[in-house]
């Protein structure tokens, strides 16, 4: 049963365009959401969170919105640049007892061509 | 400040065999997290250690896994009579205490185990 969902397996954009990379989730008592990017044969590294009690989050070319309603979230990347290419997950948690867990889903794998 | 060390890099180890994964935490970190991936999966959480004491280990297997944090020294992740479906990447993570207050996890490169 898998709780964090990211439908694309992968996704091509030219270099200077907007990456937009989509996540769903089911488990409503998720309120906290993360964004991982890893290279080959490296661990994740954290890109950009964002509480429930917001709908966006911006640093500097990266935007993750929120839209609870639809249990929805998307990473934005603007413009894209060949370092950006990589695996991106998607990661959420729960307040409360086992707030630390995270739950990852299986990754999108971004091809940025210059 | 170095990042999360995790040794070794590879391992391969014939079923039956006991496979040892070591993590160092980032300096400062008290709190460390192991996660496996799978083949084509995301991560999984497996088990949560403060020092001296497993907090959380819902994730681990229930048998022939077991992690450890002791005072001195990197957290272990043993694994015993390592069996094919084994074979995975297995990520340690670390974060300050910073209690009330979320925090991200930074992980380590990770040890891919390939069991023959």
């Amino acid at each position: 049963d898998q709780q964090v969902k990211q439908n694309s397996p992968s996704l091509s954009v030219q270099e200077g365009r907007i990456s937009i990379l989509n996540c769903d989730y089911t488990n409503s008592m998720f309120d906290y959401f993360l964004w991982y990017k890893k290279y080959p044969a490296e661990g994740p590294t954290f890109l950009i969170s964002i509480s429930s009690i917001k709908d966006k989050n911006e640093d500097g070319r990266f935007t993750v919105f929120l839209n609870k309603s639809a249990k929805h979230l998307s990473l934005h990347i603007v413009p894209s640049q060949p370092g950006d290419s990589a695996v991106y997950f998607c990661a959420a948690s729960a307040t409360g007892a086992g707030s630390y867990q995270l739950t990852f889903g299986k990754g999108t794998k971004l091809s940025v061509i210059p | 400040n170095a990042g999360v060390m995790q040794n070794p890099r590879h391992l391969v180890r014939r079923r039956g065999q006991e496979a040892r994964l070591r993590c160092s935490p980032m300096k400062g970190h008290s709190h460390v997290y192991w996660y496996r991936q799978l083949p084509e999966e995301g991560l999984k959480f497996m088990v949560y250690l403060q020092k001296e004491n497993i907090i959380d280990e819902s994730g681990m297997p229930k048998e022939r896994f077991s992690a450890e944090f002791p005072k001195e020294g990197p957290s272990i992740l043993r694994i015993q009579q390592v069996v094919r479906g084994d074979s995975a990447a297995y990520f340690c993570a670390s974060s300050p205490e910073l209690a009330g207050v979320r925090y991200e996890q930074y992980f380590g490169p990770g040890t891919r185990l390939t069991v023959t």
